[in-house]
């Protein structure tokens, strides 16, 4: 089954740092992986995906994801933080066979100070 | 405008008693899901509907209950069963199909945050 880590459940950065959130990924097949993005008391948003193309993608808001096999990981980056990037952050696998089922990590909360 | 509404956006229960969260999409999809959040649980599948007047049970369906008579709305009952349904509720919606390699992005509601006193 697919499954997916996150590493760090509190990040914290200075406003202008690079952000990388960590994700690790368990699968028996190539994966499809995600990264979501939920503010305060609101849904999900999704920030970027990998569906087997290239392997570094870009998603919305300047954050980008590296898929590297040889790790199992798809850590999520963004060159410099903003105030407005403090949110939770969810790393996600498609459940193979399911559709358009989703399997998520436990996510990293994002703190970004002056 | 297009989207995914989940109403109320706080509900409070008292113990013993079921309770009913909306969930209504105008996306014309084909697909729709419910999760629970935890903190520090992540999104937990509670259950999902491929198409309508079908239904399948996620990872944690137990105390919960839906129904899928309509394709834009996907009703959620927590039970009493539901020994500990203090939660923020996620709805969710996709495209149908999604057989690899395609695959449908999920789009989500705001969320219900339900309290049990």
């Amino acid at each position: 089954a697919q499954s997916v880590t996150q590493l760090g459940s509190h990040v914290s950065v200075s406003e202008g740092a690079l952000v990388l959130l960590r994700c690790n990924y368990s699968s028996s097949v190539p994966p499809y992986l995600f990264w979501y993005v939920q503010y305060p008391n609101q849904g999900l948003q999704l920030l970027l995906k990998y569906t087997s193309a290239a392997t570094l993608v870009k998603g919305i808001n300047g954050f980008e994801a590296e898929f590297k096999k040889s790790e199992t990981s798809f850590h999520l980056t963004k060159p410099s933080a903003h105030m407005s990037d403090a949110a939770e952050y969810f790393c996600a696998v498609r459940v193979t066979g399911g559709g358009n089922k989703l399997t998520f990590g436990t996510g990293t909360q994002l703190k970004v100070e002056l | 405008d297009g989207g995914i509404t989940q109403s109320p956006k706080y509900l409070f229960r008292k113990e013993g008693q079921n309770v009913t969260l909306s969930c209504e999409q105008n996306l014309n999809h084909d697909a729709m899901y419910w999760y629970r959040q935890d903190p520090g649980q992540g999104l937990r599948l509670i259950y999902y509907s491929q198409i309508v007047n079908d239904f399948q049970k996620g990872d944690i369906a137990e105390g919960y209950s839906v129904s899928r008579e309509k394709k834009e709305s996907f009703p959620l009952t927590v039970t009493s069963a539901q020994k500990n349904p203090t939660a923020f509720y996620l709805c969710a919606s996709s495209r149908g199909g999604g057989q690899a390699p395609s695959y449908n992005e999920q789009f989500f509601g705001p969320g219900t945050r339900l309290t049990v006193l």
